[in-house]
C-alpha cells in the first residue's frame, strides 16, 4: 500500500524557518516525481511545489518562490520542504502528493499524505 | 497564476445528476488535456477522482465523469448519493511548468 507520513509542522513566528518532512513507502520513490500541497484554513487547495525523481526538475508557485526550497533524500525515500522567512499568510496544512511519472510537468497527484499544520503567528 | 474558476455550490437529490463546471485560460485548461478532479471530505485528505481530463482511476466509481470543452472542464456525478457529499477541486497543469487548483465546489445531497 502506497503510504505517505508529513511531519515537521507546528507553530513559528513570522521571518523564521521550518523543515517539512514527508516519509513514503509502498512504492519505488525513485520513479515518481513529488509534489507539495497546502490548504489554509477554511480555503483551498493551493500547489506548492514540485521534483522530478532526481531532482533535476524544480517548480515553485510565485507565492513562495525564494524563500522555499523543496528537496529529495532517495535514499531515504523521504521529500522535504525547507521554509524560510515566513508569512502569516503562509498559514496551512501542507500535504505531500506523488506525481503521476517522474517528471513535475503533465501529471495529478495520488495519493495524498495526512497533513502536517504550519502555523505562522507571533 | 489565478485559480480555476468553479461555482461555489452545486446541490442535488439522490440519484440526480450534477454537473461542477472548472474554467481557467488557454494556458491551462484549454491548452493541456491533465486536467484532474479531487473529492475532499472534512478532515481528509484529497483524493484523486478524475485525471487527464476523463479518466477514472480503479477503485472510483463509474457514476463520476470528466470531460472538457475549450478552456472549461466539467465533472460529473450520476446516481448521486448521500457519500458524494463533499468538496470537489479541479487541477490543470499550466504553461508556466506549475499547477493550478480552482476555488472549490461544495457538493450538498439534499
Amino acid at each position: 500500500e502506497v503510504q505517505l507520513v508529513d511531519s515537521g509542522g507546528g507553530l513559528v513566528q513570522p521571518g523564521k524557518s521550518l523543515r517539512l518532512s514527508c516519509a513514503a513507502s509502498g512504492f519505488t520513490f525513485d520513479d515518481y516525481a513529488m509534489h507539495w500541497v497546502r490548504q489554509a484554513p477554511g480555503k483551498g487547495l493551493e500547489w506548492v511545489s514540485g521534483i522530478s525523481w532526481n531532482s533535476g526538475s524544480i517548480g515553485y508557485a510565485d507565492s513562495v518562490k525564494g524563500r522555499f526550497t523543496i528537496s529529495r533524500d532517495n535514499a531515504k525515500n523521504s521529500l522535504y520542504l525547507q521554509m524560510n522567512s515566513l508569512r502569516a499568510e503562509d498559514t496551512a496544512l501542507y500535504y505531500c502528493a506523488k506525481g503521476s511519472n517522474s517528471h513535475i510537468a503533465a501529471g495529478w497527484f495520488d495519493p495524498w499524505g495526512q497533513g502536517t499544520l504550519v502555523t505562522v503567528s507571533s | 497564476q489565478s485559480a480555476l474558476t468553479q461555482p461555489a455550490s452545486v446541490s442535488g437529490s439522490p440519484g440526480q445528476s450534477i454537473t461542477i463546471s472548472c474554467t481557467g485560460t488557454s494556458s491551462d485548461v484549454g491548452g493541456y488535456n491533465y486536467v484532474s478532479w479531487y473529492q475532499q471530505h472534512p478532515g481528509k485528505a484529497p483524493k484523486l477522482m478524475i485525471y487527464d481530463v476523463s479518466n477514472r482511476p480503479s477503485g472510483v466509481s463509474d457514476r463520476f465523469s470528466g470531460s472538457k470543452s475549450g478552456n472549461t472542464a466539467s465533472l460529473t456525478i450520476s446516481g448521486l448519493q448521500a457519500e458524494d457529499e463533499a468538496d470537489y477541486y479541479c487541477s490543470s497543469y499550466t504553461s508556466s511548468i506549475t499547477y493550478v487548483f480552482g476555488t472549490g465546489t461544495k457538493v450538498t445531497v439534499l
